[in-house]
């Protein structure tokens, strides 16, 4: 299994919307709606903020949204703040009881 | 609150065996919903899902990783631990350990493993 693609860099001004994309093949993102996304910043462990392609967990703000078409998935981040600076890694889950990761987008917020 | 801590030594040798152990508190690791797993992080690069275990004791493996990796539970301590053998300086990575079914909701707070030459 192969990371999912993800691209090195995102960046926006506060108040403004980005998106970032994640895309995998049939056997992983497109196979199955299973597909999260993880916030992390400088040394700190990730944190989940979408689950099952479009969930959010309690707590997170519904400034993060996320959705997906065919193998790429898209997690959005509305409103930019300044504490959205950080990298951001999508996963999948790819059959058989694997999972993989993106290999991660680093959101500067200028 | 369901908290994770992993431990283990910061250092290990090239071409030894990197042992970490996962300590779950806040619940039980008997919990029939979710699987126990290892991710790890080298430094500055993606996060890598290692393997998972599931509280009856099924394994499951990341196929480029599976020759030298073996993952375990203890039920009794509420921990799981990681085997990882014939390490080299590509295993260097800060180690997580956390419990998920499709996602990983619950994290530690990560292990620093340097491999030594």
């Amino acid at each position: 299994q192969s990371a999912l693609t993800q691209p090195p860099s995102a960046s926006g001004s506060p108040g403004q919307s980005v998106t970032i994309s994640c895309t995998g093949t049939s056997s992983d993102v497109g196979g199955y709606n299973y597909v999260s996304w993880y916030q992390q910043h400088p040394g700190k462990a990730p944190k989940l903020i979408v689950y099952e392609v479009n969930k959010r967990p309690s707590g997170v703000p519904d400034r993060f949204s996320g959705s997906k078409s065919g193998n790429t998935a898209s997690l959005t981040v509305s409103g930019l703040q300044a504490e959205d600076e950080a990298d951001y890694y999508c996963s999948s889950y790819a059959g058989s009881n694997n999972w993989v990761f993106g290999g991660g987008t680093k959101l500067t917020v200028l | 609150q369901l908290q994770l801590q992993e431990s283990g030594p910061g250092l290990v040798k090239a071409s030894e065996t990197l042992s970490l152990t996962c300590t779950v508190s806040g619940g039980s690791i008997r919990n029939n919903d979710f699987y126990w797993g290892w991710i790890r992080q080298p430094p500055g690069k993606g996060l890598e899902w290692i393997a998972s275990i599931y509280h009856s004791g099924s394994t499951h493996y990341n196929p480029a990783l599976k020759s030298r990796v073996a993952i375990s539970i203890d039920t009794s301590k509420n921990q799981f631990s990681l085997k990882l053998s014939s390490v080299t300086a590509a295993d260097t990575a800060v180690y997580y350990c956390a419990r998920h079914l499709y996602y990983m909701d619950v994290w530690g707070k990560g292990t620093t493993v340097t491999v030594s030459s």
